[in-house]
């Protein structure tokens, strides 16, 4: 069975700071999935890669295949970016981590 | 956009009822998946469907049942509710395809059994 860990479980930043969180797995996967959960529940899907980068606005995702490891980056952090952030690894099911809760400071 | 809705967005039970979640997605998905989301444990499996009429367990299926008659929809059952059972329940769908198994979530609907 997959093992996903993230870290850090929670994180304080202030605004405009740059931020990183970053997801581990244990066993090969074909995808890894990155969502984004909003107070209220709604879970959003940011990024789904198998390999390199992605970026989509102010948000950078990468992956590094050997490692087994992923990063989700977010420049100039604003307020509206604090959530909790999930990585998924798809190795035929999901397997999720715990989440980093985000709070960003005016 | 893939539109996943959910019956309730907050609902609340007695112990020992019959509860019944529904979940509707738009895109024609053939996976349906039900999970559960608690502090400190991230989302659970407690269900997927991979087709009409098709069940799988997940991680946690004790206390719980599914039914799929049709593909746009995917119902999670709770036979006798108990405490332990609430919860924010969340459906999510994806159809196989390039990439990987990329996942649509509804809103969540937030359960409490008193």
């Amino acid at each position: 069975k997959n093992e996903v860990e993230q870290s850090p479980q929670n994180l304080t930043a202030q605004e405009g700071e740059f931020i990183t969180i970053n997801c581990s797995y244990s066993v090969g996967i074909s995808a890894l999935h990155w969502l984004q959960q909003h107070p209220g529940g709604g879970i959003v899907s940011l990024f789904m890669l198998s390999s390199g980068k992605k970026k989509h606005g102010r948000l950078i995702a990468t992956i590094n295949i050997q490692e087994k490891h992923s990063s989700l980056h977010i420049t100039a952090s604003h307020p509206r970016d604090s959530a909790v952030y999930i990585c998924a690894a798809i190795s035929g099911q999901l397997t999720f981590g715990s989440g980093t809760q985000l709070t960003v400071l005016p | 956009d893939v539109k996943v809705t959910q019956s309730s967005r907050y609902l609340v039970k007695r112990t020992g009822e019959k509860v019944f979640l529904e979940c509707v997605q738009d895109m024609d998905h053939e996976n349906m998946f039900w999970y559960r989301q608690d502090p400190g444990l991230g989302l659970r499996l407690i269900y997927f469907s991979y087709d009409v009429k098709m069940k799988e367990k997940g991680d946690i299926p004790e206390g719980y049942s599914v039914s799929r008659e049709k593909k746009e929809r995917f119902s999670l059952i709770l036979e006798s509710a108990s405490t332990n059972q609430t919860s924010m329940y969340l459906c999510a769908s994806s159809s196989p395809g390039q990439g990987g198994n990329e996942q649509f979530f509804g809103p969540g609907t937030r359960l409490t059994v008193l």
